[in-house]
């Protein structure tokens, strides 16, 4: 069965401060994908980031990076110099590889992680 | 539209009533998706179409959820007899493309959600 496990329910951290939300998931697919959402007080689930499977490769865009670890089954997201508008939820998901290669969408998400950036 | 549209953004109803809940996808936006949010969790599947195509709605918790896309642009998710159970936020996503055979693209597989519709069954 696929799972996504975010243990950290809540952080708070005071700006300029760095953080790193974890994420381990579980699937007995080879290939698949993985994602990070952000959820602000709006409702609506903005897209981070995404990273297939077969590219361990971490990623840096400005303050935000991702470390994929395929042999712990981990997708952990650091953030840097944090800020006060960085305060949301935070969603890792999984999804399958579809027929042509693609992501399903077909999201499976953790519970989340609210930080809290205090000033 | 400039983004995905959900209305209404809150309903209450009284358990046993019959809701409906509209999405607006973007224009031209091929594959829809709808999620269901309960408080204090992540949101989950519950069904995907690809145009006026429901190719998938094995997340559909009961017979009492129905979707529709008649025309491919705009969805409804009807909850009928609803129980407290069913309160959540309701997500509507879309993108541009649906599982292409041009092979894999992060650009037109990327998601776009609403605000989502928060219905609560007293």
């Amino acid at each position: 069965a696929q799972k996504v496990t975010q243990a950290q329910t809540e952080i708070s951290v005071v700006e300029k401060e760095d953080v790193t939300l974890d994420c381990v998931y579980e699937t007995r697919d080879t290939t698949y994908y993985l994602f990070w959402y952000k959820q602000p007080p709006s409702g609506e689930l903005v897209f981070l980031i995404r990273r297939n499977s077969f590219d361990e490769q971490n990623e840096i865009s400005g303050r935000y990076s991702w470390n994929f670890q395929k042999s712990t089954s981990s997708f952990n997201f650091t953030i840097t110099a944090s800020q006060v508008v960085d305060s949301a939820v935070y969603f890792c998901a999984l999804s399958e590889v579809g027929r042509y290669g693609g992501a399903t969408n077909k999201l499976i998400f953790g519970t989340g992680t609210l930080l809290a950036v205090q000033p | 539209g400039a983004g995905v549209s959900q209305s209404p953004r809150y309903k209450v109803a009284k358990r046993g009533q019959d809701v409906a809940l509209r999405c607006d996808p973007i224009s031209g936006h091929v594959s829809l998706f709808w999620y269901q949010q309960a408080l204090g969790q992540g949101p989950e599947f519950l069904t995907y179409f690809q145009n006026e195509a429901q190719l998938d709605k094995s997340g559909l918790p009961s017979d009492r959820f129905f979707a529709e896309r008649p025309e491919g642009s705009v969805s409804t998710l009807k909850i009928q007899r609803t129980q407290q159970e069913d309160s959540a936020v309701y997500l509507c996503a879309s993108s541009l493309e649906g599982q292409g055979g041009a092979g894999p693209s992060p650009a037109r597989e990327k998601l776009f959600f609403g605000s989502g519709t928060q219905l609560s069954v007293l």
